[in-house]
């Protein structure tokens, strides 16, 4: 089915570990992005790409690294997880019309 | 630089007619949009406007735009209890990024 998808959905991680959040769509759209969503804070951006192998710095890119080499592809890797990281994660694709994937919730422990 | 600002709460009764309003401040914005939020849930997009056009009815949604006065609305005509969620004003500069508004969250009173 065409879209966008997340995963994992939920995961709960420690602080200092690795973790890489996956976005997959099926549109070829050229945008992706990745937000971070708190409360007080709305939808912060915090990298994203205007093409395979082209990526950008959002508001929010400290402690976040991406890489985009398939345009369908956008995974987002927390190098050393902190708690100030728990969040929901959305990754997002646009052509004319931006679409959300579902959301993963991060806990950083 | 480039903002979005949104009140925080609105309140209304069942069946009565909402009015969401956004302000933003990139004049290069080329679509505006809005998405709705339920709890526990992602954005769903609701509906977008060019930036050359004043007007978009979708069903029960309105879309206002004032270019001049960077002045978006949303109106929900007959609003329903399942209308109840956040709702977020965003703009999208040409450099493609959108920026959010901190979100209206619409109580619907029985």
């Amino acid at each position: 089915d065409a879209g966008i998808t997340q995963s994992p959905r939920y995961k709960i991680t420690e602080t200092g570990r690795q973790v890489t959040l996956m976005c997959h769509q099926t549109w070829s759209h050229s945008y992706m992005f990745w937000y971070r969503q708190d409360l007080g804070h709305g939808l912060r951006l915090i990298y994203y790409s205007a093409a395979a192998d082209i990526t950008d710095k959002g508001e929010v890119p400290d402690g976040y690294v991406v890489s985009r080499s398939k345009t369908e592809n956008f995974p987002l890797t927390l190098e050393s997880a902190t708690r100030s990281q728990t969040s929901v994660y959305f990754c997002a694709t646009s052509g004319n019309e931006q679409f959300f994937g579902p959301g993963t919730r991060l806990t950083v422990l | 630089g480039e903002d979005v600002e949104q009140s925080l709460f609105l309140s209304v009764r069942e069946g009565d007619s909402s009015v969401i309003n956004c302000t933003y401040t990139d004049s290069s914005s080329t679509y505006l949009y809005w998405y709705k939020q339920e709890p526990g849930a992602g954005l769903q997009l609701l509906t977008y406007i060019f930036s050359n056009m004043d007007m978009k009815q979708d069903q029960r949604l309105t879309v206002l735009l004032n270019k001049k006065d960077k002045h978006l609305s949303l109106r929900i005509a007959d609003t329903q209890t399942g209308d109840s969620a956040i709702y977020f004003c965003a703009e999208r500069s040409n450099t493609g990024k959108l920026i959010f508004g901190q979100g209206t969250t619409l109580q619907v009173k029985p």
